[in-house]
């Protein structure tokens, strides 16, 4: 098992670019996540998808896109990269979304300038 | 909204010590806890959960404690280990919503 995936591990944009963060799970898990975390400030939830085909906004979801076509990949994109989104984002997983663990993936890097 | 805390942002302890790490949080209605590890460069590691049915659960070398009358929850960190050092969140969930709410963290510092 290899749990929650993310790539890359880092990456520079210029403003106004646009990319997509992969997000993978093999644990069958119907509940993945996208969080962002900046410094001094807990972890914001971006968009979450209840199951393949659902997909639902989080606390922070202006300028990210995402999609659930299969229950094991959720990617992140960005639509038209700014500043603003110069973060480390996590990628999460968990059975159902109701109360069990979430798992978190390893973190992608993203500096926008 | 919803307001996860820690009361302290930093906290250095002896190797050997034991440690605590507290958290508030303001939604009466919270009926699920995790507490996470986080090292510097990685992805927050599961520690230990607690339902609101419950008032302790203990794990290896961990234990949460939580207090329902004050809306408190705390982990403690037996014999605590070089290896502990990490930043240290809560979180908690409503079982009728679909989010997590994360604190923002507590750093712990083990002194050799």
């Amino acid at each position: 098992n290899a749990g929650v995936t993310q790539t890359p591990k880092f990456q520079v944009l210029k403003t106004g670019q646009s990319m997509t963060l992969q997000c993978a799970q093999d644990m069958n898990h119907e509940y993945m996540s996208w969080y962002r975390q900046d410094p001094g400030m807990g972890l914001r939830l971006i968009h979450y998808s209840v199951g393949a085909g659902i997909t639902d906004q989080g606390e922070v979801p202006n300028g990210y896109n995402v999609s659930r076509s299969t229950t094991e990949d959720f990617p992140l994109r960005l639509l038209s990269a700014a500043p603003s989104q110069t973060s480390v984002y996590f990628c999460a997983s968990s059975l159902s979304g109701g109360l069990d663990t979430q798992y978190f993936g390893p973190g992608t890097r993203l500096t926008v300038l | 909204g919803e307001s996860v805390g820690l009361h302290l942002p930093t906290l250095s302890v002896q190797e050997g010590d034991n440690s605590i790490i507290n958290c508030a949080y303001s939604n009466s209605a919270s009926d699920y806890f995790i507490w996470y590890k986080q090292e510097s460069g990685k992805g927050p590691q599961f520690i230990i959960d607690i339902r609101s049915n419950m008032d302790k659960r203990q794990g290896q070398r961990v234990t949460v404690l939580l207090n329902k009358t004050v809306k408190h929850l705390s982990l403690q960190i037996a014999a605590t280990q070089p290896g502990d050092s990490a930043v240290y969140f809560c979180a908690e969930k409503r079982s009728s919503r679909n989010q997590f709410y994360f604190g923002t963290g507590t750093s712990l510092t083990v002194i050799p």
